[in-house]
């Protein structure tokens, strides 16, 4: 069974960098073609997907927020760390955590699995 | 990136109702589509993926279509737990893209 849960500071000032973790289970970081990925939601928004990061150690970022972005794994520890700097009123949202796999099944036929399984979010405010 | 235009933003049905919901890829993303549905206060949770495929646990009232950058998205027969909003996704390209949901209300 996959679960992934959220955890972090739910108030951070303006210009703090946020660090955010996601701790998982029922499945490894090691294991080729898995990923865990980040996606926010402000207030009554839309969703908004923001980094991904592989069993390879692959990274992939928000291009709007590329450069606030930082995504790392700790596969002893089963977590996933989403860092932004600068934070802003504006990012005041529920942050998730996703888990996301690709594989081949027996007749070589590829298959993508994206964010199947989420965790509960987190809210992060933004406020002085 | 890959836009995912996504509409109504709002629809009014009653229970019973058949209900469907259109999202729209500005480029080719072949079947790597996901619907989701989300309550407030809750992740949203992964209903249909590929663009047909209904995910495990889910009642066969929903279902979903298309390919390239057309897609469809029905429920056969509201009913009252329905009421959410809905997001589809795509998941050929980075970014990953979502579109701006459908809000689901009780007529």
């Amino acid at each position: 069974q996959i679960t992934l849960k959220e955890s972090g500071p739910t108030l951070v000032k303006p210009t703090q960098t946020l660090t955010l973790t996601c701790t998982f289970s029922g499945f490894s970081l090691s294991t080729s073609g898995v990923g865990v990925g980040w996606i926010r939601q402000p207030p009554g928004k839309a969703l908004e997907w923001l980094a991904l990061i592989y069993w390879n150690d692959d990274k992939r970022y928000s291009p709007s927020l590329k450069i606030r972005l930082t995504i790392t794994k700790d596969t002893s520890k089963n977590q996933v760390v989403l860092t932004m700097t600068n934070m802003d009123p504006v990012d005041t949202a529920t942050y998730y955590c996703a888990h996301r796999h690709y594989y081949y099944d027996s007749s070589g036929y590829y298959h993508r699995r994206d964010f199947h399984y989420w965790g509960q979010g987190t809210l992060v405010t933004v406020s002085s | 990136d890959i836009q995912m235009t996504q509409s109504p933003s709002s629809l009014s049905a009653s229970v019973g109702d058949r209900v469907t919901i259109t999202c729209q890829a500005s480029q080719d993303i072949s079947n790597y589509l996901n619907w989701y549905q989300q309550k407030p206060g809750k992740a949203p949770k992964l209903l249909i993926y590929d663009a047909s495929n209904l995910e495990t646990g889910v009642p066969s009232r929903f279902s979903g279509s298309g390919s390239g950058t057309d897609f469809t998205f029905t429920i056969s027969r509201l009913q009252p737990e329905d009421f959410a909003t809905y997001y589809c996704q795509q998941y050929d390209d980075l970014p990953r893209t979502f579109g701006q949901g459908t809000k689901l209300e009780i007529k």
